[in-house]
């Protein structure tokens, strides 16, 4: 069983629709948590922190639930360009540098 | 400024065969990381460095795999001897200790071994 459990969609969303990908974490001593960012045969890229607070980023919102050890990511008025593969993580049970990946969730956003 | 260098980009090989990986990280960078992703387990870690110690080689699959980190420039990732079930894109990453999370991944090398 994997650390970072992901819904892997894929999620077809027309464009300016809001989105929402959730994702459960094992490891109840995780402390970091991030979204990437995956685009088609190309390599992952931050997309932003995930904090205890909730946090957001323009169209994208991310929010932490540790009671139930999930995380969210929304993303509002989808673009075509947001169509990607997005990686949920958390770091690893005993080092922060460690960061376990979700295996990912596709979204396709069509016209 | 140059990102995270990996070669070769594409890799195909025989069973058996030795493959060598690898891996120029971002200057400065204090960590790098060795990934594997593969459809069905996805991105996996194998092994990381700190300051060029290995620090966690948990994830590294079985004695066929060894890392190398000769210098805070060049890291090697080597399979020997290859097998098919090793076919995967196998990424490099590094990052900075006081950024924990943003790790800054190389373009990726495709092996296939036949």
């Amino acid at each position: 069983r994997k650390e970072v459990e992901q819904d892997p969609g894929p999620f077809n969303v027309p464009e300016g629709a809001t989105v929402a990908f959730n994702c459960t974490y094992s490891n109840s001593a995780s402390q970091s948590f991030f979204w990437y960012r995956q685009d088609c045969r190309k390599e992952p890229k931050l997309l932003m922190s995930v904090y205890s607070s909730g946090n957001e980023d323009g169209r994208f919102t991310a929010q932490l639930n540790r009671a139930s050890q999930y995380i969210s990511l929304l993303i509002r008025d989808s673009k075509l360009s947001d169509s990607a593969t997005y990686l949920c993580v958390a770091d690893g049970p005993n080092s922060g540098y460690a960061l376990n990946f979700g295996k990912g969730t596709s979204l396709l956003v069509t016209p | 400024d140059a990102g995270v260098i990996q070669s070769p980009r594409h890799e195909v090989t025989e069973m058996g065969q030795e493959v060598t990986l690898r891996c120029k990280p971002i200057s400065g960078h204090d960590y790098l990381f060795w990934y594997r992703q593969t459809m069905m387990r996805g991105l996996e870690l194998l092994i990381y460095f700190n300051n060029n110690v290995p620090i966690d080689d948990s994830g590294m699959p079985e004695d066929r795999f060894s890392a190398k980190m000769p210098n805070a420039s060049f890291s090697t990732l080597k399979i020997q001897p290859s097998e098919p079930r090793d076919s995967a894109v196998y990424f490099c990453a590094s990052s900075f200790l006081v950024r924990v999370g943003e790790l800054f991944f190389g373009e990726g090398s495709r092996l296939t071994v036949l």
